[in-house]
Parts: C-alpha cells; structure tokens; sequence
C-alpha cells in the first residue's frame, strides 16, 4: 500500500528559528499534498493543499509567508515554520493519494513541534 | 463554507458491544466519505469509506451508512474490542481534493 514518510517526528527549536518538516511518498507520485496541524485532543485542521510545480494553495487565517510549503517534486513536499514563536508549536501531520484524490488519503508520521 | 459535524465527541462502551459515530455534512456536492481511526500518538489510518452513489458499505465488524437526502452519514462497529480504542474521523471530500474533517470521537471499549 502507499507509504508516506515525514521527518522529522519530533524538533524543538528556539523561538525566532525556522525549522523544516519534510512529507514524502515513498511508493507513489503525489502531484497533490496536504499539510495539516493538529492540536491536543482535536481535529485536522488542513492549512494548505500542496502542488507540484506550482503555489500552495492555503487556507483562510493561514500566513503563507509564516508556514512556506515548496513541492518541488512528486514525491516531496515541505513545509517550513518561519521565525517560529511558541504558538506555532504544535503536531503537523501531510497526507497524500496515490489514486490521484479518488480514495483515501495516506498520512504521514508527523511532526511534533516545539518551540521553546 | 463546508463543514462536517460529529458526535458524540466521546463514546464509551463495554467490550462486545455496538458502536456509533454519526456525522453530518454541508456541502451538498460531498461525493466521496472516508472515515479515519488515529491511535494516541499516530498517524491516522483510513478505515472504511463509502461513495454517494452508495447507501452502506460493510467490511468485517465495520460499517458505514450514507443518507444523502440528510446528509448524514455514520459509522457502526459491532462486537467491539479494547483494541477499538482510539479517535475516529469522518471527513468529506467534494469533486477536489479538499477533504474536510469532523472534530473526531474518542471511543473507549472497556474490558
């Protein structure tokens, strides 16, 4: 079945610092990726749709300028968390479909957050 | 905008018991309904979905039912287990790929 990986699965790093959050699929080409974040004890809440090739598409109250998403290849996106502040800390989960969005989304690991 | 409703939040049952997560959607052209279960501290995993062109698709103990006329749609697990423990999602996707997610159930089955 599809695989997803994302690294890392846990950071934690200094306020003003930007950290990295890879998503890749490992088995499949993914010309659409999702990021996602999820606080304690809630629901996914999706930022942005991923594109290969093109812009991120974010959802509303989201900073592109904040959480910058490059996806420049079918297989990998990224997702950086610029000048991080303490808030920002949280669990950030990508999906991807090998079917080309017809079926169920695989995630990956997650990335657990910190910012300290 | 879209939205997905969820209930209960939490759900406890005794071991052997049913189970049932009901979810409502908003946006009229949903045309496809996954359900996702996520184990504390995992990644979610998709579990069973069900197309609108479908009124109820089942897969061992679990089963989901779609009411496009009330757009409801639920998930039902029968003879459940400690091991069913974990949050459960249901989502809704449109003709896009945007998938929209319920606020997820917490079920606990107790031995």
């Amino acid at each position: 079945g599809a695989v997803v990986s994302q690294h890392p699965s846990r950071v934690i790093c200094k306020s003003g610092t930007s950290v990295k959050i890879e998503c890749r699929s490992l088995d499949f080409q993914a010309t659409t990726m999702f990021w996602y974040r999820q606080f304690p004890k809630q629901s996914l809440m999706l930022m942005a749709t991923s594109n290969e090739g093109s812009k991120a598409t974010y959802e509303q109250g989201v900073e592109k300028d904040k959480f910058l998403i490059n996806h420049a290849s079918l297989t990998l996106s990224t997702l950086t968390v610029t000048s991080a502040h303490p808030e920002d800390s949280s669990f950030y989960i990508c999906s991807a479909s090998e079917d080309r969005g017809r079926g169920g989304y695989t995630f990956g690991s997650g990335t657990r957050l910190t910012v300290v | 905008g879209e939205n997905v409703e969820q209930h209960p939040s939490t759900l406890s049952v005794q071991e052997g018991d049913s189970a049932v997560i009901k979810c409502t959607y908003s946006d009229s052209a949903s045309n496809y309904f996954p359900w996702y279960k996520q184990e504390l501290g995992k990644r979610p995993q998709l579990i069973i979905d069900i197309r609108s062109n479908v009124g109820e698709k089942k897969d061992q103990r679990i089963a989901v039912t779609l009411n496009k006329t009330a757009k409801h749609f639920s998930l039902h697990i029968t003879e459940t287990q400690p091991e069913d423990s974990a949050v459960y999602f249901c989502a809704s996707r449109a003709g896009g790929f945007k998938t929209i997610f319920g606020a997820g159930t917490r079920l606990f089955v107790k031995a």
